[in-house]
Parts: C-alpha cells; structure tokens; sequence
C-alpha cells in the first residue's frame, strides 16, 4: 500500500529554536497533504491544507507566520514550527491522498515535538 | 460534512467480535463512511469505508443501516493489537486523499 514517511519521530528543542518536520509520499505523488496536531487524549485537530507550488491554506486560529509549510515538490511537505514555545509540544502528523485516485488518506507515523 | 457520534470508549474480551457503532443521522446522500484507526503514538490508519452496501476486507466489515443514518464496524476476531481509538468519518465523495475531520473517536481496550 501507498506509504507516507515522517521524519524525524521524535524530537526535543530548547525554547526559542526552529524545528523542520517531514512528510514525504514514497510511492505516489501528492499535489496536497495535509498537517494536524494532536494534543495528548485528545483528537486530531487539522492545521493547514499544503499545496505543491502554492501557499497552504492554515485554519483558524493556526498562525501561518509560526507554522511554515512549503510544500516543494509532489512528494515532500515540510512543516517547521519557528521560535518553538513550551505550549507547542505535541504530536504532528501529516496525511496524502493519491493524485486523481478516489482512495483512503494515508498517514504519516506522528512526530512527537518536546519544547523544553 | 455531516458530524458523527460515537461511544467514548468499550471493551471487547480477546477472541470475541468488537462491534463499534456510530451515528451519523445527518449524512446526505454522496457522502460516505469512512474508518480510521489510531494506535497509541502512531498515526492513523485506514481501516473500510462505505456507501451505502456492507462491506468487508481483510481487516473489518462494515454495515450500514438502510436508512444510511448508523454503521457498525466490526472487527471479527479482536486481538491485543487491535487498542486503539476507532474514528468514524462522513465525506463527501469518494476521496478521502482530502482533509479529515476527527471527532472523539471510541476506545477500544481488549482484554485478555
């Protein structure tokens, strides 16, 4: 089946830092992905919509200026979370679907982001 | 897309079928069921969506009620590995490449 990859899973920065996050379609080619956080016992919440050669569409509440995401080519998406806080400690995951294919969204394994 | 609701949580002993229900009374009719399975730190993953046929592979079945306003996901044979939050999604279309929206999820805890 159609794999997305998250790199890195797992990693701790000191306040203030920056801290790229991955998501990369190994197999198939991705016009958008998708970005959610998810907040520990609580349910995925979607950040932005990545969109390969444009600007991402953030939800509300989501500050794009914090959250950068370039979505270069069709098979990588990166998120990076500038001047880290405490607060943004949580798990990120990205999600792609299959371009022109009606199938299931596949997700990344979670980047679990410690702020310290 | 139309909201779903789902238990918070049930059990299930090991071996023993897991039925997990879901009401989505408000769905129209191009949108489809979907599920979603999350195991602790992982991502999601998943698991059959619907129409308005049952349906059934390697994983689950689904059945959906006629009136398309409930589904039942039912997991045969329900192993330790199968812990996790089971989320049910409404979509419109049959693309769920698009963005998702989770609500609380039910979890499953099996038992040995």
């Amino acid at each position: 089946g159609a794999v997305v990859s998250q790199h890195p899973s797992w990693v701790i920065c000191k306040s203030g830092t920056s801290v790229k996050i991955e998501c990369r379609s190994l197999d198939f080619q991705a016009t958008t992905m998708f970005w959610y956080r998810q907040f520990p016992k609580q349910s995925l919440m979607l950040m932005a919509t990545s969109n390969e050669g444009s600007k991402a569409t953030y939800e509300q509440g989501v500050e794009k200026d914090k959250f950068l995401i370039n979505h270069a080519s069709l098979t990588l998406s990166t998120l990076t979370v500038t001047s880290a806080h405490p607060e943004d400690s949580s798990f990120y995951i990205c999600s792609a679907g299959r371009n022109g294919r009606n199938t299931e969204a596949f997700f990344g394994q979670g980047t679990r982001l410690t702020v310290v | 897309d139309a909201k779903t609701t789902q238990p918070t949580s049930m059990d299930c002993a090991e071996g023993r079928a897991a039925n997990l229900p879901c009401n989505h009374s408000t769905i129209s009719g191009n949108e489809y069921v979907y599920w979603y399975r999350q195991i602790h730190s992982q991502g999601p993953q998943y698991i059959i969506h619907g129409l308005k046929n049952n349906e059934t592979n390697e994983m689950a079945s689904l059945i959906i009620t006629e009136d398309r306003k409930s589904s039942t996901l039912i997991l045969p044979h329900a192993t330790l590995r199968d812990t996790a939050v089971y989320y049910c999604i409404v979509l419109i279309g049959n693309n769920a490449g698009n963005m998702l929206t989770f609500g609380g999820g039910t979890r499953l805890m099996v038992k040995p």
